[in-house]
């Protein structure tokens, strides 16, 4: 079985600070990795995807992800966080050929403003 | 609005009592998920539909649980003699078929079970 570990479960960070989320997946075939996102009273969005190729994918609002696969790691940058990032952040997890989609038990970022 | 609409979107019950929630997938979706989330918790599998076959159930899906995709169209889920370890947001999630495909979540049925 697959699974997720997000390493962060809170993280508070200033507005301009920068932003590192660490992801880590258990599965060794090949896999699609997702990062979600959480804001207050909304539901699940999708930040970013990466499917195959480039291993550095770029999403909405700044977001960036690198997929390293000798860590089995999908961790999520911002360069510069602003208090409208304040959200629950999730990693994800699907195989190719499979159904489900594993998640991570989630990142609660506060920014300060 | 063209994504996943879940009704009703809160539900507070009395234990002992059925409820039954509707999830809507976006329409050209055959793939259709049920998750739960409980406070703390990322979203945790339940099952899964490819149309209207149910394809895959978690051990977390207790046989008071039921979930149909009848015309593989919009999706019940059914929880018998509800418990209060039932309270959670339950989520439901469509997207296509494919080896490359994301997750569109709805916005979820907060259960709570008193």
């Amino acid at each position: 079985a697959q699974s997720v570990s997000q390493h962060n479960h809170h993280v508070i960070l200033s507005e301009a600070a920068s932003l590192e989320l660490g992801c880590n997946y258990s599965y060794g075939g090949t896999v699609n990795l997702f990062w979600y996102v959480q804001y207050p009273g909304q539901h699940l969005q999708l930040l970013l995807k990466y499917f195959s190729g480039d291993p550095l994918v770029k999403g909405i609002k700044g977001f960036e992800a690198e997929f390293i696969k000798s860590k089995f790691s999908f961790n999520l940058r911002k360069p510069s966080v602003q208090w409208s990032d304040t959200a629950e952040y999730f990693c994800a997890v699907n195989a190719r050929t499979g159904n489900q989609f594993y998640f991570g038990t989630g990142t609660s970022l506060t920014v300060i403003p | 609005d063209t994504g996943v609409s879940q009704n009703p979107r809160h539900k507070i019950t009395k234990r002992g009592q059925n409820v039954t929630f509707r999830c809507d997938p976006i329409s050209e979706h055959n793939r259709l998920y049920w998750y739960r989330q409980t406070l703390g918790q990322g979203p945790e599998f339940l099952t899964y539909f490819q149309n209207e076959a149910q394809l895959e159930k978690s051990r977390l899906l207790s046989d008071r649980f039921s979930a149909e995709r009848p015309k593989g169209s919009f999706s019940t889920l059914e929880t018998q003699r509800t418990e209060q370890g039932d309270s959670a947001m339950y989520l439901c999630a469509s997207s296509l078929e494919g080896g490359a495909t994301e997750a569109f979540f709805g916005q979820g049925t907060r259960l709570t079970v008193v």
